[in-house]
Order: C-alpha cells, then structure tokens, then sequence
C-alpha cells in the first residue's frame, strides 16, 4: 500500500523557521518525484516544490512565492522527503501536503499524504 | 491571479452532467498534459483524471476528461450529492517551471 505521511507542522512566529517530514512507503521512493502542496484558509491549492528522482539528479523546483526561504530535501535512504522552511510569513500559513508524481506514466500527484498544518502567527 | 483559470463555482441536480472548464495558456495547457482533482472537505486532495483523459483505478468512468488547445474540461455525469467537492486542474508550466493549479471550482449539488 503506498503511504505518504507528513509531520512537523506547527505554530512558528514570523520570521521563523520550520521543517516538515514527508515519510513514504509501499513504492521505490527513489524511482518518484515526490512534490510540496500547500492550501491555505480560504484559498485554492497551490504548488510549492519538486524533487524529482534519483534517475534525474534529485533536481528540484520552487514555485516565486517560496523560491528562496524554502528548500526541499531528500533522505532516499530514510525514505523521507523534507521542506525546510525559513523566513516564514503570516501568507505561509496553510495546510501542506506532500504527494508522489509517476513521472514514467505522466501521473502527477498520484497519492497524497494526509497534511500536517502550518500556521504562522505571533 | 493563477494562470490556469476555472469558474469558481457550479451546480447540477442529481443524475445531471456537469462540466467544468480550465483555461490556460501555451507555456502550460497547450503543450503539457492536465491532470484533474478532488478535495472532498477535511480530507486531502485526490487524483481524479491524468494525462488529460485517463483514469485512475478505482474512479468511476462517470468522471471524464479532455483537453483541446490551451483549454481542458472535466465532465461529471449521473451527479450524485456526494460529488460536492472543490474540484481543481493543474498542468506543468515551462515558462514557470512549475506546477500551476487552477483556482478550483467549487461544485454544489441542489
């Protein structure tokens, strides 16, 4: 059974930081691309990040909004994917998924973790 | 305002099809794949339709997609109450380099 569990979430103070946990299981994690979603009260879902797989260097992508306070990590031997989260805004505030791409059979976001919440706040 | 446009909000009545529109543009819709999702609520998102048109296991084939230019659509048939969900498509995007979701339309059945 493929499982994707996020942790780490929490209360932060602007300014600060935080890293979630994405631990997956059931597939080769270093054969996927694993990315970062995130959804905020009230708003849409929005994408924040990518790693792709071993085959592909583990390159990874960042959308504007987070380009430069966030990075994402990746432990092939934990089986964990990680989203350090720096410089953190009250707009950070979200629910924040991590979720498996098969890029093989172009089947992004294939399965998804359950969230673990954000929010940013003084 | 996201590059990949949908109608914020629809409606059907039960056994109705519905669809709902994407509208993007050639640095996304119009040269990558779509894909379609489903964010029942309290719960995670979920993978309805990829690579434009196909299913995952386990969707029912009342779920369709297709896609033509830089628009793509998501049709819903033999509505059923609950379908109510937020409903979103999302497409790479090489001027970005990123993934781009539409805004997400929120689907009611009356």
């Amino acid at each position: 059974e493929v499982r994707l569990v996020e942790s780490g979430g929490g209360l932060v103070q602007p300014g600060g930081s935080l890293r979630l946990s994405c631990e997956v299981s059931g597939f080769t994690f270093s054969d996927y691309y694993i990315d970062w979603v995130r959804r905020a009260p009230g708003k849409g879902l929005e994408w924040i990040g990518r790693s792709r797989n071993r085959a592909r260097g583990h390159s990874t992508d960042y959308a504007a909004s987070v380009k430069g306070r966030f990075t994402v990590l990746r432990d092939d031997s934990r089986n964990s994917l990680y989203l350090q989260m720096n410089s953190l805004k009250i707009e950070d505030s979200a629910m924040y998924y991590c979720a498996r791409t098969d890029v093989s059979i172009v089947k992004d976001l294939d399965y998804w973790g359950q969230g673990t919440l954000v929010t940013v706040s003084s | 305002q996201s590059v990949v446009t949908q109608p914020p909000s629809a409606s059907g009545t039960p056994g109705q099809r519905v669809t709902i529109s994407c509208s993007g543009g050639s640095s996304n819709i119009g040269s990558k794949t779509v894909n379609w999702y489903r964010q029942l609520p309290g719960t995670a998102p979920e993978l309805l339709i990829y690579n434009n048109y196909q299913r995952p296991s386990g969707v029912p084939d009342r779920f369709s997609g297709s896609k033509s230019g830089t628009s793509a659509s998501l049709a819903i048939s033999g509505l059923r109450s609950e379908d109510e969900a937020d409903y979103y498509c999302a497409s790479w995007d090489d001027s970005l380099s990123g993934m781009v979701f539409g805004g997400g339309t929120q689907l009611t059945v009356l």
